[in-house]
């Protein structure tokens, strides 16, 4: 079935350090790949997403990267701060249906 | 942007007991709402695909008995938890969708303890 893989689980670094944190998904059908950061007990919000037309967006410190051929995407954090400590998920999503498919987080410490 | 809320956001109950979760959207109307569920330090995991005006979709593996969905309008999606048990203990998240089919409008959950 469809999956979406995600590594690392944890990942700790330095304040102002980069953080990248990688996805890869199963279903070739897939064209929409969002990102969300959990904090604990509250709702996802999404950060940034990209399109499977294009192969890097950026918005400020936040950047995703897409390789359509190997099916991988990946978020990068520059500049790291300690309010970016949360869980992201990556998602995929399927053209022309409204589904989802959530990787598996990762627990993203910035230690000050 | 679009704004979809969850009552209540927390709720305690005694195993056995059924339990009703309610899912807005506040400024939107959704023909298909999401309800997930979120198991501590764990992914979010589609339950189901509720349909307004017809029956909802599960997931594979998980009981429409036990987990009944109802689609009442365009804005309002409710989840009633039947006969919980200490297992059923999770943050449940609803989402719906956007004008595209590709955005999702995430609720802020409802963290439900069975005791």
């Amino acid at each position: 079935g469809e999956n979406v893989e995600q590594h690392p689980s944890t990942l700790s670094v330095q304040e102002g350090d980069s953080a990248v944190i990688k996805c890869t998904y199963s279903d070739s059908a897939s064209n929409y790949f969002p990102w969300y950061k959990q904090e604990l007990g509250k709702r996802p919000q999404l950060i940034i997403d990209i399109r499977s037309n294009v192969g890097e967006k950026k918005d400020q410190r936040i950047a995703v990267t897409l390789n359509k051929t190997a099916k991988h995407f990946s978020l990068h954090i520059t500049e790291t701060q300690p309010e970016d400590s949360a869980v992201y998920f990556c998602a995929a999503h399927r053209e022309g249906t409204y589904k989802y498919i959530f990787g598996t987080g990762t627990r993203l410490k910035v230690l000050a | 942007g679009a704004v979809v809320s969850q009552h209540p956001s927390w709720v305690i109950c005694k195993s056995g007991t059924s339990v009703k979760i309610e899912c807005r959207s506040l400024d939107f109307q959704a023909t298909t709402m999401f309800w997930y569920r979120q198991f501590p330090k764990q992914s979010l995991m589609l339950m189901a695909t509720s349909n307004e005006g017809s029956k909802a979709t599960y997931e594979q593996g998980v009981e429409k008995d036990k987990f009944l969905i109802n689609h009442a309008s365009l804005t309002l999606s409710t989840l009633t938890v039947t006969s919980a048990h200490p297992e059923d203990s999770s943050f449940y998240i609803c989402s719906a969708p956007g004008t595209s089919t590709d955005t999702q409008y995430f609720g802020p959950g409802t963290r439900l303890t069975v005791l």
